[in-house]
């Protein structure tokens, strides 16, 4: 049974770096799935930040591509997310998943989330 | 960039009544890159529905999904007290999106 554990700072100061990591396991993060991150803010709907694949292939969000890297480390079953200049619109749950391809996309496996705030 | 929008925003029934939620695309999907979700309040998202219309591993039956190009609706037949929730759908295309989502709550 796979499993996602994401963790980080839950505290950000205004213009700084995001920094989270999805820890994969239960399976390998090399099998054929893609691994996303998406946001919640408080009390709103769900946003794709962006997705890696294990051979280190990526693809953002264009709303947030410019500040966004995701990047993938297979000996340690894991993949990160750095968002950079962060502002208060930031704030928000940032969960990670696992976007399974056959037999069709979806995020079938979710992490729990973690609540990341932009303050100073 | 494909834009979905759901409605209703909120759709307030009783336990046992059939719920149907609507999910407009602003181009048309691929039937295989959409989904739908349940979110429960301090919980992540669960995936409900794949392909438009199969049953993700241990959802009940009483949740369909159907639906093709820009027009998909989710269905629960007969309300359970642990279906009140809000349901997200998504599309999975160059960049993939989610629905502004549909509440469920207990009329």
């Amino acid at each position: 049974q796979v499993q996602l554990q994401e963790s980080g700072p839950g505290l950000v100061k205004p213009s700084g770096t995001l920094s989270l990591t999805c820890a994969v396991s239960g399976g390998s993060i090399s099998s054929s799935n893609w691994w996303s991150w998406v946001r919640q803010p408080p009390g709103k709907g769900l946003e794709w930040i962006g997705e890696i694949y294990h051979s280190g292939s990526t693809n953002y969000n264009p709303s947030l591509k410019s500040r966004v890297t995701i990047s993938v480390d297979k000996s340690k079953n894991q993949f990160s997310l750095k968002l950079s200049s962060v502002t208060a619109a930031d704030t928000a749950v940032y969960y990670c998943a696992r976007d399974r391809i056959v037999p069709a996309h979806a995020f079938d496996i979710w992490g729990q989330g973690t609540m990341v705030t932009v303050s100073s | 960039e494909i834009v979905l929008t759901q409605s209703p925003g909120t759709l307030s029934l009783s336990p046992g009544e059939r719920a149907t939620l609507s999910c407009r695309a602003s181009q048309s999907v691929s039937s295989s890159y959409l989904a739908w979700y349940q979110q429960k309040p301090g919980q992540a998202p669960r995936l409900l529905i794949y392909g438009a219309s199969s049953r993700a591993t241990g959802i009940p039956d009483r949740f369909s999904g159907s639906g093709s190009g820009t027009d998909f609706t989710l269905t629960i037949s007969r309300l359970e007290p642990e279906d009140f929730a809000v349901y997200y759908c998504q599309q999975y295309g160059s960049s993939p999106r989610f629905g502004g989502g549909t509440k469920v709550e207990i009329k």
